[in-house]
């Protein structure tokens, strides 16, 4: 089945340690997005990726950097995370965003602790 | 000023039962998407519905229908003979034209707990 993964699932960094979150997509979806969940929160939209161009959204903070490699990865870079960036990362992927129906598709998820 | 707003922090329904969950929106756009995702404990975003600004009828799929009121901008999500596996986080979004980038906007979520 075509799918949206995640990996890993979980992941323990510490203080100021760089981390590296990976997706991937057997979709062929041109549009890669990454949000952020916190706890009993909305998701909240950090950048996305129309092919190769980038787009970040105005108040995601420096410490996020992002990569899309080819169609089908995208990983998300936190170059040292503190204590506030522990939350869910979502990968959600669409076929393009010019479209009012185009629908996401999201991963299940990378849950980040930070100690 | 909010654009999605779900008053329902949670909501508790028997099995079998049918179930509501408000959304109300606030667009001067007369192009908008909106959609209902529901989110169990394990994390993943699960796609229910769209339903369109232009559609004349209200979405379905199998349990789930949209109750589309547009004069009243509100879309909420109608589930059928609820089950136990409905026990979740539901997220209602929408989708504005008129934004360069059709960004998608959610709610802050309802809780739903489905009991035997």
């Amino acid at each position: 089945d075509a799918m949206v993964i995640q990996n890993p699932r979980y992941q323990v960094t510490q203080f100021g340690k760089p981390v590296t979150l990976s997706c991937s997509q057997t979709l062929n979806h041109n549009v890669m997005y990454w949000y952020q969940q916190k706890s009993s929160q909305a998701p909240k939209l950090l950048f996305h990726y129309y092919d190769k161009d980038f787009n970040n959204e105005a108040d995601t903070p420096d410490n996020f950097q992002s990569r899309r490699p080819n169609t089908s990865f995208c990983f998300l870079d936190i170059r040292s995370p503190g204590l506030g960036d522990a939350a869910m990362y979502l990968c959600a992927t669409s076929t393009s965003f010019s479209g009012l129906a185009d629908t996401q598709y999201f991963g299940p998820g990378t849950r980040l602790t930070v100690l | 000023a909010q654009k999605i707003t779900q008053t329902q922090p949670g909501m508790f329904v028997q099995e079998k039962e049918a179930v509501t969950l408000d959304c109300t929106y606030d667009t001067s756009d007369p192009s908008y998407g909106l959609f209902w995702y529901k989110q169990p404990s394990s994390g993943e975003m699960i796609f229910l519905i769209y339903q369109g600004s232009y559609d004349q009828q209200n979405a379905t799929e199998g349990r789930y229908s949209l109750n589309f009121q547009k004069a009243r901008k509100s879309a909420n999500l109608v589930i059928s003979a609820s089950q136990l596996g409905d026990s979740a986080m539901y997220f209602c979004a929408m989708r504005e034209m008129n934004t360069g980038f059709q960004k998608l906007v959610f709610g802050t979520g309802t809780r739903l707990l489905v009991s035997p």
